[in-house]
């Protein structure tokens, strides 16, 4: 099975930046994804992560170590609208489980 | 605009009463998902279908639980007799097996048994 774990909450400003954690033991392994969740919405995919490094989409990035079962999910620029929910899941053969996600908070 | 269709959107029912969700994937799509969200649980896998068979059921309790695919544009979850601790929002996802495959979500069937 996979056990996922990342903070449960954060709070930063607009225009800051902020990274989110994300650490997994897991039996298989076959890629990481964010996805972001607005209050009483469906999860929407962010991001996705199969090797090792970096994988940069507009002001999102996301990074993934398979040898420290690590990634994370780095936000800049942050705007008002980034307030949501971000949830990191694994993927083995084909399951994808999902942590239990970071609430961001962003104050003006 | 291809999109995960589920129906109801939202459903208030008795104790004890069945309850029946229906999800139409994105065309082409042949895995589907159905999650279950709880603030305490957060999202937990139920079933997984591949190419409408279902591989994989055991999140879902199965005294009460059932999960179909009749054909793949329709998948269905039915939940027989409810029970108040089955409150929940109900999600279903599709995606298409591979490697970068991301699973899309429909907008989720928020369920509430008095």
């Amino acid at each position: 099975g996979q056990n996922i774990d990342q903070p449960t909450e954060m709070t930063a400003t607009e225009g800051a930046i902020v990274q989110i954690n994300c650490t997994y033991q897991t039996s298989g392994f076959n890629g990481l994804f964010w996805y972001q969740q607005h209050a009483g919405e469906a999860p929407t995919f962010l991001s996705y992560n199969v090797l090792d490094g970096l994988e940069e989409k507009g002001r999102f990035s996301s990074f993934l170590s398979r040898s420290k079962g690590y990634s994370y999910l780095l936000l800049k620029e942050l705007q008002m609208k980034d307030s949501a929910s971000y949830l990191c899941a694994v993927r083995d053969d084909y399951k994808l489980s999902f942590g239990a996600g970071t609430t961001v908070t962003v104050r003006a | 605009d291809a999109r995960v269709t589920q129906t109801p959107r939202h459903k208030v029912t008795e104790m004890g009463q069945e309850v029946t969700m229906r999800c139409q994937p994105i065309l082409g799509h042949n895995t589907v998902f159905w999650y279950r969200q709880t603030m305490m649980q957060g999202l937990e896998l139920l079933a997984y279908f591949r190419n409408r068979a279902p591989l994989d059921d055991s999140g879902m309790p199965k005294d009460r639980f059932s999960a179909e695919m009749p054909d793949a544009t329709l998948a269905t979850l039915k939940i027989q007799p409810s029970e108040p601790r089955d409150s929940a929002v109900y999600f279903c996802a599709s995606g298409v097996q591979g490697a970068q495959a991301e699973a899309f979500f429909g907008q989720g069937t928020r369920l509430t048994v008095v």
